[in-house]
């Protein structure tokens, strides 16, 4: 069983709206939880994280919101641009365990011009 | 430039060859993990490394093996190349932070 799930395979969006993406986890032991975003023939590249101790984390563009009771967390991106379209992960992590991450399956995000 | 360097980039295998992927970092991080990438499933890991010398299970580490001589590299290798071995592999690195992974560019492999 994925612990990990994104359940939304693709979202595509207009150029200057909002994106958001969804990501729900099953272990409520996890800790941390981050973003990346991954662009075809490269290799992902770390976005945006959140501790388990908050519910919101900002940086420019990007904010992720983690809900601890429904866990759930998500990732809004505003405005979009063009240069966003891309794959999202989102990760979760036991830091006590060797900062191993378990990824979700993954967004394709399309900004449409 | 600083960063995590995999070797090859692509490669085909005939079922039952085998091959080691070289991983290389030069950011003296002591974690280094190996990562495939299967169409729908996000990235799942095969083994991992805190430091020298150390190797451990992932999540899917069957038919891979790896070795950790060097700080700098970790070494993934399919000892008998299947066709579901077929995937993108990436090798990734951190150091004792929790500000996420520096990944290398991916090895894709198709196993035929």
């Amino acid at each position: 069983d994925q612990q990990v799930k994104q359940n939304s395979p693709s979202l595509s969006v207009q150029e200057g709206r909002i994106s958001i993406l969804n990501c729900d986890y099953t272990n409520s032991m996890f800790d941390y939880f981050l973003w990346y975003k991954k662009y075809p023939a490269e290799g992902p590249t770390f976005l945006i994280s959140i501790s388990s101790i908050k519910d919101k984390n900002e940086d420019g563009r990007f904010t992720v919101f983690l809900n601890k009771s429904a866990k759930h967390l998500s990732l809004h991106i505003v405005p979009s641009q063009p240069g966003d379209s891309a794959v999202y992960f989102c990760a979760a992590s036991l830091t006590t365990a060797g900062n191993k991450l378990t990824f979700g399956g993954g967004t394709r995000v399309l900004v449409k011009p | 430039n600083a960063g995590v360097t995999q070797t090859p980039k692509f490669r085909v295998l005939k079922t039952g060859q085998s091959m080691t992927l070289l991983c290389a970092q030069d950011m003296n991080h002591e974690y280094m993990y190996w990562y495939r990438q299967d169409p729908g499933m996000g990235l799942r890991l095969i083994h991992y490394s805190v430091g020298e010398g150390t190797t451990a299970k992932g999540e899917v580490p069957d038919g891979y093996n790896v070795s950790r001589l060097k700080k700098q590299n970790f070494l993934l290798g399919l000892e008998s190349a299947a066709p579901s071995q077929t995937s993108v592999y990436f090798c990734a690195s951190t150091d004792h932070s929790f500000y996420g992974y520096t990944f290398g560019s991916g090895t894709r492999l198709t196993v035929v």
